[in-house]
């Protein structure tokens, strides 16, 4: 079965405390992952697109890695402003997925104090 | 530059009720989706659409009903409230072709008592 599974579920940091997120993956055959920020109230806001293993992606304080398993969200000195819920999505490939199958991850909730 | 537009942002409903929840887009995007967001659970599609007058079902399609007669516009109807569509609802669209990202709206949450 096709799943998406995101870790740790929440993470509280210290500003300037560098960590990473991850997220990893079962599907057929990978179309594309996506790494999304969510603030509260809001809908989910598009950071980076990934598409084969070794690619890497970069953003201000947000670098985005992918393995054939697994993607990582490295977050570097984060400040405050940081503080979101952080989605990892996959489009799969496989067989019967049609034009349009994305799976989400529930998510990585992160609080950056200052 | 607006982007996607989901219109209301609240909405309490009694059990039975029906509604159409709005959802429009200025980006001239092929492909638009809905989807139900719960605590603990990833955002899960209900409908789609990939062009004017095409429309499918998602994951959760049951008790929605959809259609899109423009490129701009994608309503979501709710046939007949129930507590179990509690939740929040957010569209979305995109380009066609794979690897696209989506887009989404800020999303309508909606109540059923």
């Amino acid at each position: 079965e096709d799943q998406v599974t995101q870790s740790p579920e929440a993470l509280r940091l210290q500003e300037g405390e560098s960590s990473s997120l991850n997220c990893s993956y079962t599907v057929s055959g990978l179309r594309g992952l996506f790494w999304y920020r969510q603030d509260p109230g809001k809908g989910p806001e598009f950071l980076f697109t990934l598409y084969s293993a070794g690619e890497e992606k970069e953003k201000e304080r947000l670098k985005a890695t992918l393995t054939k398993k697994e993607s990582f969200l490295h977050i570097t000195a984060p400040k405050p402003e940081d503080s979101a819920t952080y989605l990892c999505a996959v489009q799969d490939a496989g067989e019967g997925s049609g034009t349009y199958k994305y799976i989400f991850g529930t998510g990585t909730r992160l609080k950056v104090l200052a | 530059n607006a982007g996607v537009t989901q219109t209301p942002k609240f909405q309490v409903l009694k059990t039975g009720q029906s509604m159409t929840l709005q959802c429009a887009q200025d980006m001239n995007h092929e492909y638009m989706s809905w989807y139900r967001q719960d605590p603990g659970m990833g955002l899960r599609l209900i409908h789609y659409s990939v062009g004017a007058g095409i429309t499918d079902q998602g994951e959760v399609p049951n008790g929605y009903n959809v259609s899109r007669s423009t490129t701009e516009d994608f309503p979501l109807r709710l046939l007949s409230a129930a507590p179990s569509q509690t939740s929040v609802y957010f569209c979305a669209s995109r380009r066609g072709g794979f690897k696209q990202p989506q887009h989404f709206g800020d999303g309508t949450r909606l109540s059923i008592l």
